[in-house]
């Protein structure tokens, strides 16, 4: 049972555009959400995060949404840029710190030059 | 530099095979945690560990043993390794489970 999905294995976007990528939960006890950025060869790195408490986070080109009544969270990137090319990975937590975390399946994201 | 380190990278073994994973982390982080990853199913978690002798399992434990003797070092390992444990394996560290994780680079894992 998949508790945390992105439906979009893959997105394409031109340079200087948005991109969004979407995730969707089922578990409402989570009330952390992450995401992490994936480079071919390497670790998953800390992106943005949000709890429930909030809907929006932003950390300069990221912006994180989060609407609990639909169980869904979004990643906004704005403007794409090239280095921006990665698998990205939603995660979900129980509030409380020393809990499972659950991945989402990741959604590869190319920023056409 | 804050770091965690997974040995080794690479390794190609056969059935039944024991075989250890170790990860090691200079952050000082109670919490850590193994996954694997596999196309199409994401990062799926094995094992997470809270602190110092106190480990739990997630969402995929089965052929999977751990133990946490230390705060820095939390090896995996496979007592008898089947090839449906052929993955890319990645250790992590936080403050806390809900918390931005640290991963190491991943350990590619081939089970002949």
């Amino acid at each position: 049972d998949q508790q945390v999905k992105q439906n979009s294995p893959s997105l394409s976007v031109q340079e200087g555009r948005i991109s969004i990528l979407n995730c969707d939960y089922t578990n409402s006890m989570f009330d952390y959400f992450l995401w992490y950025k994936k480079y071919p060869a390497e670790g998953p790195t800390f992106l943005i995060s949000i709890s429930s408490i909030k809907d929006k986070n932003e950390d300069g080109r990221f912006t994180v949404f989060l609407n609990k009544s639909a169980k869904h969270l979004s990643l906004h990137i704005v403007p794409s840029q090239p280095g921006d090319s990665a698998v990205y990975f939603c995660a979900a937590s129980e509030y409380g710190g020393y809990q499972k975390v659950t991945f989402g399946t990741g959604t590869k994201l190319q920023v056409i030059p | 530099e804050a770091q965690v380190t997974q040995n080794p990278r690479y390794l190609i073994t056969v059935t039944g095979k024991k075989l250890t994973v170790t990860c090691s982390q200079n952050m000082n982080h109670e919490y850590m945690s193994w996954y694997r990853q596999d196309p199409g199913l994401g990062l799926r978690q094995i094992y997470y560990s809270m602190n110092v002798e106190v480990t739990d399992k997630g969402d995929v434990p089965e052929g999977y043993k751990v133990s946490r003797k230390e705060k820095r070092n939390f090896p995996l390992i496979l007592e008898s390794p089947s090839p449906n444990q052929t993955s890319l394996y990645f250790c992590a560290s936080s403050l806390g489970g809900g918390q931005p994780q640290h991963f190491g680079d991943g350990t590619r894992l081939s089970i002949l």
